[in-house]
């Protein structure tokens, strides 16, 4: 069964920063474009920023370019998220995804909560 | 990077179709036949339940189906259940992005 695992999560000051790890396992992970996406407390889903198989194509939603970094290890089986500038809107679930295809995330992690708040 | 737009709830009694709406550009959802549904309940990650528009992933009941026209895509429920009840969630593929609607609440009543 493939699994994705976060952590990394926790409460952190504005203008602070977090690393999130995501370790897959059950899957040829190098062979899957990665996502992650996450939610704020009762809303809805917001895709944060994908990276494809060999790390060749890298994508981020407008709200954090230029303050988060996706990266992956193929050899550790394991995706990242380094946050920086750390805003109270960033305070949200934080899950992985797998990429099947075009857009289809088609497993998900349990999620990590980041806190962002002085 | 504009959300899709999504009806904020729908309700249905057991064993009735429901329809979700999904309305989109044609940067999106227009552009391409890659859109996805998602189903989430209170406290759970998102499960996939729809993709490419119409198909559904190995083990997804067949009451579940998808179709688009034009920029908007609709997810129909049928033969509604106490389980269906949850948050449903479209998507589509850009090609420098992932878009996500707001999201639906489903109530069954």
């Amino acid at each position: 069964e493939v699994q994705l695992v976060e952590s990394g999560g926790g409460l952190v000051k504005p203008g602070g920063s977090l690393r999130l790890s995501c370790a897959a396992s059950e899957f040829t992970f190098s062979s899957y474009s990665m996502n992650w996406v996450r939610q704020a407390p009762g809303k809805g889903l917001e895709w944060v920023s994908s990276i494809s198989s060999s790390s060749s194509y890298i994508y981020y939603a407008d709200s954090v370019k230029g303050r988060f970094t996706i990266s992956r290890d193929n050899a550790k089986n394991s995706l990242y998220l380094q946050m920086n500038s750390l805003r109270a809107e960033d305070t949200a679930e934080y899950y992985c995804a797998r990429a099947s295809g075009y857009g289809a995330l088609d497993y998900w992690g349990q999620g990590t909560l980041v806190t962002v708040s002085s | 990077q504009s959300a899709l737009t999504q009806p904020a709830s729908v309700s249905g009694s057991p064993g009735q179709s429901i329809t979700i709406s999904c309305t989109g550009t044609s940067s999106d959802i227009g552009g391409y036949n890659y859109v996805s549904w998602y189903q989430q309940h209170p406290g759970k990650a998102p499960k996939l339940m729809i993709y490419d528009v119409s198909d559904r992933p190995s083990g997804v009941s067949n009451r579940f189906s998808g179709s688009k026209s034009g920029n908007t895509a609709s997810l129909t429920i049928s033969g509604l259940q106490a389980e269906d009840e949850a948050d449903y969630y479209c998507s589509s593929y850009t090609s420098s992005s992932t878009l996500f609607g707001g999201g639906t609440k489903l109530t069954v009543l």
